[in-house]
C-alpha cells in the first residue's frame, strides 16, 4: 500500500469547514483513498473513499487531485463531535487481491474548538 | 444501523491467565478482524478470516493467539498466556465483501494484564 503523510494535529473553529489534507504521492493506479476517524479510544469510524472522481456524502466530502498524489478530508460544519483522530490510508479495494487489512498511521488530530 | 459489540469492554487479568475476546459482527457480513491499539500507539492489524479460515495474520498474532467463529453470530479472539505487552484496546471489525476498504469496527475491549 501506498504512504500517505498527514500534518500531526489541526484546529477549526466550530461550525467552520475542516480540510484535513493528506498526500500520497506514491499511489497506484488500482488504489483508493479511505479516510476514517477515531474519536478518543473508540474504534475507528469508517467516513469516506475514493478512486479519482471527488465524494460526498452524509458525513464529508474527499477532492482528491487530478494526479491523485493528494486529497483532502472536509468536513463542511465542524462540530465539537467531530474532534479525533482522522486517517488517510491508501489501498487496493475490493476483490483480486489478497490485502484485507487496513494499515493506520498516525492521523490527524483535529481539534474543533467553541 | 447495525453495529459491531464487544464485549466485555474491559478485562482485567494476570500475567499467564487466558483470555478471550469476543465479539458480534454485522449479521450480513462475511469477512472479520481483529486490531490492536497499544495506548498512545497506532492501530494495528492483526487477523483476517473469512470462512473459518484465517486469510491474513501479522506478525504480532503467533502463536498465543487464536480466533474462532464458534457459531453463527460470535467472533472470538482468544490470548492463550497473556503477558504485560498484550494491555492495550482490541479492536473487532467486519464488512461484507472480500477486500473491502470498508470496514465496520466495534466500541473495543480495553485489555490490562497486571
Amino acid at each position: 500500500d501506498a504512504k500517505t503523510t498527514q500534518p500531526p494535529s489541526m484546529d477549526c473553529a466550530e461550525g467552520r469547514a475542516a480540510n484535513l489534507p493528506c498526500n500520497h504521492s506514491t499511489i497506484s493506479g488500482n488504489e483508493y483513498v479511505y479516510w476514517y476517524r477515531q474519536i478518543h479510544s473508540q474504534g475507528p469510524q469508517y467516513i469516506i473513499h475514493g478512486l479519482k472522481n471527488n465524494e460526498t456524502n452524509e458525513m464529508a466530502s474527499l477532492i482528491i487531485t487530478e494526479d491523485r498524489k493528494s486529497s483532502t478530508l472536509i468536513l463542511p460544519h465542524a462540530t465539537l463531535r467531530d474532534t479525533a483522530v482522522y486517517y488517510c490510508i491508501v489501498r487496493v479495494s475490493q476483490s483480486g487481491g489478497s490485502n484485507y487489512k487496513l494499515t493506520f498511521g498516525k492521523g490527524t488530530l483535529l481539534t474543533v474548538n467553541p | 444501523e447495525p453495529e459491531v459489540t464487544q464485549t466485555p469492554s474491559h478485562q482485567v487479568t494476570q500475567m499467564g491467565q487466558e483470555v478471550i475476546l469476543r465479539c458480534v459482527p454485522i449479521s450480513n457480513h462475511l469477512y472479520f478482524y481483529w486490531y490492536r491499539q497499544i495506548l498512545g500507539q497506532k492501530v494495528e492489524f492483526l487477523v483476517s478470516f473469512y470462512n473459518n479460515e484465517i486469510s491474513e495474520k501479522s506478525e504480532i498474532f503467533d502463536d498465543q493467539f487464536s480466533v474462532e467463529r464458534p457459531d453463527g453470530s460470535n467472533f472470538t479472539l482468544k490470548i492463550r498466556s497473556t503477558k504485560l505487552e498484550d494491555s492495550a484496546m482490541y479492536f473487532c471489525a467486519s464488512t461484507w465483501v472480500r477486500g473491502a476498504g470498508e470496514q465496520y469496527f466495534g466500541p473495543g475491549t480495553r485489555l490490562t494484564v497486571t
